[in-house]
């Protein structure tokens, strides 16, 4: 079945940028996101890729897309310690709204 | 417009005991779907609904009961709560050709 890995732990200075890595197994995929979990709130989408799409930039946040080698990236330029947070990829095939997440992503930004 | 509105927020039960969770949306999304949230695990799906009417499996089904009488509700049901149910679950919504879900605040259960 469909499949989405991320690595479970990043920790960086503030200032710094930040690269959050994920792969994915479905070919079918026709989009991907990312997602911002803060503790104790629910999931707040903060971008996504359609999968024809190699790059999107918003502000701070830059998304890279390799199709061929089905592996999603999420870099955060000059990180700041409101950016700590848990960070989900997901992914999104079909007509039937099924989102497959990967773990989640715990950033831990410090001072 | 008050979105996506799980209900409650926070339940205790005991081992055995059922209850429902509420999910409610006013956008007449055709999707919906339920999630759990466990550590280290992201979220994995439980149920999902394409239409009123029509319910199928996700991910870890077992132990949980949908039913989609109407298009605004999709109550995810425990018959026999165990504390392998603890967890906290999360309303998703999404219109038909649309690429985005809206999510519910979520739901904290603690089964003791």
């Amino acid at each position: 079945g469909e499949d989405v890995e991320q690595s479970l732990f990043l920790s960086v200075r503030e200032g710094d940028s930040s690269v959050i890595n994920c792969t994915y197994t479905d070919s079918s995929s026709t989009y991907l996101y990312w997602y911002k979990q803060e503790p104790g709130a629910g999931l707040q989408l903060l971008t996504y890729i359609f999968s024809n799409m190699d790059m999107k930039q918003d502000q701070r946040l830059t998304v890279l897309l390799n199709k061929k080698d089905k592996h999603l990236s999420l870099r955060i330029a000059d990180t700041q310690t409101g950016d700590s947070a848990i960070y989900f990829c997901a992914d999104i095939s079909g007509n039937t709204g099924k989102l497959i997440f990967g773990q989640g992503t715990t950033l831990q930004v410090k001072p | 417009n008050a979105g996506v509105t799980q209900t409650p927020k926070f339940q205790v039960l005991k081992t055995g005991q059922s209850m429902t969770l509420q999910c409610a949306q006013d956008m007449n999304h055709e999707y919906m779907s339920w999630y759990r949230q466990d550590p280290g695990m992201g979220l994995r799906l439980i149920h999902y609904s394409v239409g009123a009417g029509i319910t199928d499996q996700g991910e870890v089904p077992n132990g949980y009961n949908v039913s989609r009488s109407t298009t605004e509700d999709f109550p995810l049901r425990l018959l026999s709560a165990a504390p392998s149910q603890t967890s906290v679950y999360f309303c998703a919504t999404i219109q038909s050709g649309a690429n985005v879900l809206t999510f519910g605040a979520g739901s904290r259960l603690t089964v003791l």
